[in-house]
């Protein structure tokens, strides 16, 4: 199975900062991966696909880049509604794997 | 618009079973799989697998066979996941998911199965 490595585990940022979450794959998953967010008793919601792609409706200060096995989720102009988990999926390869997770906090 | 609505929680004991459902719309059910997903408490989110919603073809992850069961109601647009023979681990938050290119763009709002004694 592709270990996805993700960090940090938790991050406190302030309103306007940018923040950055990291996902390291055990072997090239070749952009073959995405990146959720989900707020505490809420479903995923998609982010990211393709490494790259923004989802539909998502706003503009998200975005995701990288390859090979490092990859990486970007955070521009932090709003308070951008509380939450976020978690990688690689879909290169099945088993379908995530990462443990980054819990974003307001400071 | 594409919605996947889940069954309500459920309260099982160990060895019972338990059914989760989830009932697609907005969408020709058969142009994508059903793929289902565990979210323990406080944790990440394990992929269990999918069902081929043309063919019924399961595909079951390595930690999720045996007890796991995906079937379908194709006339009524709705999955189901069966767990039997309940045990504590299997305490979570059940979500099925449409994946159509292997990311999850369309998600159940999960249902909750508690085991307890």
């Amino acid at each position: 199975d592709i270990q996805m490595t993700q960090s940090p585990a938790s991050l406190s940022a302030s309103l306007g900062e940018t923040v950055t979450i990291e996902c390291r794959a055990s072997e090239d998953i070749y952009n073959g991966l995405a990146w959720y967010q989900q707020k505490p008793g809420k479903s995923p919601q998609l982010l990211i696909y393709n490494a790259n792609s923004l989802h539909t409706g998502v706003p503009s200060r998200f975005s995701g880049s990288g390859s090979g096995t490092q990859y990486s989720l970007k955070i521009n102009s932090l709003q308070s509604e951008d509380v939450a988990s976020y978690f990688c999926q690689q879909y290169y390869d099945y088993p379908y794997t995530f990462g443990a997770g980054t819990k974003l906090e307001l400071k | 618009q594409i919605q996947l609505v889940q069954s309500g929680p459920e309260v099982k004991k160990p060895g019972e079973s338990v059914k989760i459902s989830c009932k697609a719309s907005g969408y020709t059910f058969t142009q994508a799989g059903m793929q289902w997903l565990k979210q323990a408490q406080g944790k990440s989110l394990k992929w269990m697998g999918w069902i081929n919603t043309n063919t019924g073809k399961t595909t079951y992850a390595a930690d999720f066979t045996g007890r796991f069961v995906f079937s379908l109601e194709t006339s009524a647009s709705t999955a189901y996941l069966q767990i039997t023979n309940l045990k504590n681990e299997d305490m979570a938050t059940y979500f099925c998911a449409r994946a159509r290119y292997g990311w999850f763009a369309y998600w159940g709002q999960g249902t909750l199965v508690t085991v307890s004694s």
